[in-house]
């Protein structure tokens, strides 16, 4: 069965600086889909980021890029220039038919 | 405006009283799906379904149903509630290709004494 582990409950980081949340993934399967997603108190869900798995060009959203090494199953999330915008939970979150989420990281951005 | 209506956004009940969770989406999508988030486990999928009368079940299914006799809606039906189905609850749909991302509802948040 497939699998997300994000190991980071919690991180913290100083404003303007720059962050990587971990998340690890197993599977067996070739095609699927890789994403990450913000939850800010308001507990919408937010698209961050996507990664084709079969793509080995990282992909980049902004301030937010992502380090995706598929033999290692690895997939995390470098947000640079941090905001106190991004103080969020984010998730991991594997597609192929199902969708398999991490447990979460909770971000907190220090003025 | 392109949306995901879940309803009711808050309810509290009693163990054992049958309650529907409706969402509804507006965009054509044929992927929709129910989550139930908890502290500590993050969003766990209970059902899926991939088009108009395709269900299948996701990693906590137990104690739920679902139908889609339409493609806009998946309403969550749960017989007989109990307190461990206390959580919160989001509905999301998305096109059916594994690389489309999922547009979320507002949640609901859900009660069972």
């Amino acid at each position: 069965a497939q699998t997300v582990t994000q190991s980071q409950p919690e991180m913290s980081v100083q404003e303007a600086e720059t962050v990587t949340l971990s998340c690890t993934y197993d599977t067996s399967e070739s095609d699927y889909y890789l994403f990450w997603y913000k939850q800010p108190p308001s507990r919408q869900m937010i698209l961050v980021i996507r990664q084709e798995a079969y793509k080995q060009q990282n992909a980049t959203e902004n301030r937010f890029s992502v380090n995706f090494q598929k033999a290692a199953k690895s997939f995390s999330l470098k947000i640079s220039d941090s905001q106190l915008g991004d103080a969020a939970m984010y998730f991991c979150a594997y597609r192929d038919d199902k969708i398999i989420f991490g447990k979460g990281t909770r971000l907190h951005i220090l003025p | 405006e392109a949306q995901v209506t879940q309803n009711p956004r808050y309810l509290i009940t009693v163990t054992g009283k049958k309650l529907t969770v409706t969402c509804s989406q507006n965009m054509n999508h044929e992927y929709m799906s129910w989550y139930r988030q908890d502290p500590g486990l993050g969003l766990r999928q209970i059902y899926y379904s991939m088009n108009v009368e395709v269900t299948d079940k996701g990693d906590v299914p137990e104690g739920y149903k679902v139908s889609r006799k339409e493609k806009r809606n998946f309403p969550l039906i749960l017989e007989s509630p109990s307190p461990n189905q206390t959580s919160l609850y989001f509905c999301a749909s998305s096109f059916s290709g594994r690389g489309q991302p999922q547009h979320f509802g507002d949640g609901t948040r859900l009660s069972i004494l």
